[in-house]
């Protein structure tokens, strides 16, 4: 079964610096890979996803991931956050193996954004 | 707006008491899926519907869960006899999917609802 690991649980950034969150999956075939986001009181909303061809994608508010297949990963990347980014961040991977296949969500990253 | 709505948003019962949620999906869209969220983990998947079908089920969805799309339209969930380790916030998403045809997962992407939160004593 196809898993995804969120290396960081709370991540403590002062505004204007740079954001990185990890993410690795398991599974070795071909996936739709998501990142999405959960302000505070609010409910999830997908960031940015990617499907196929550019491995460099770019979501809303200024974020963008990168598909590595090498490496499994999906790392997602801001280059200078805002307060207002604050919010609890979840990796999802999907095979892409025909059919219907479920989605499967990482514990997610916590950010908290100091002004 | 047409986005996913839940409901209620919060619902606080009993220990072996019964609970109904409702999800209202976003208007055509032909998926359906129930997830769980406890505290510190991701969402979890439950369920799936494509219209009216459902069809696959976590092995999380023990007997005392049951979950309906009649119309293929909106979904309940219920829990029967809640134990408190059903506390926890329950997710409802949905996808256009295709009208008709193969499921392609290649171009599906899956948009949540608010959520109900469930308290059991």
């Amino acid at each position: 079964a196809q898993s995804v690991s969120q290396h960081n649980h709370h991540v403590i950034l002062s505004e204007a610096a740079s954001l990185e969150l990890g993410c690795n999956y398991s599974y070795g075939g071909t996936v739709n890979l998501f990142w999405y986001v959960q302000y505070p009181g609010q409910h999830l909303q997908l960031l940015l996803k990617y499907f196929s061809g550019d491995p460099l994608v770019k979501g809303i508010k200024g974020f963008e991931a990168e598909f590595i297949k090498s490496k499994f990963s999906f790392n997602l990347r801001k280059p200078s956050v805002q307060w207002s980014d604050t919010a609890e961040y979840f990796c999802a991977v999907r095979r892409n193996s025909g059919g219907y296949q479920k989605v499967t969500f990482g514990t997610g990253t916590k950010l908290q954004v100091i002004p | 707006d047409t986005g996913v709505s839940q409901d209620p948003r919060h619902k606080i019962t009993k220990r072996g008491q019964n609970v109904t949620f409702r999800c209202d999906p976003i208007s055509e869209h032909n998926r359906l899926y129930w997830y769980r969220q406890t505290l510190g983990q991701g969402p979890e998947f439950l369920t799936y519907f494509q219209n009216e079908a459902q069809l696959e089920k976590s092995r999380l969805l023990s007997d005392r869960f049951s979950a309906e799309r009649p119309k293929g339209s909106f979904s309940t969930l219920e829990i029967q006899r809640t134990e408190q380790g059903d506390s926890a916030m329950y997710l409802c998403a949905s996808s256009p999917g295709l009208a008709g045809g193969p499921y392609q997962s290649s171009t599906d992407t899956q948009y949540f609802g608010p959520g109900t939160r469930l308290t059991v004593l």
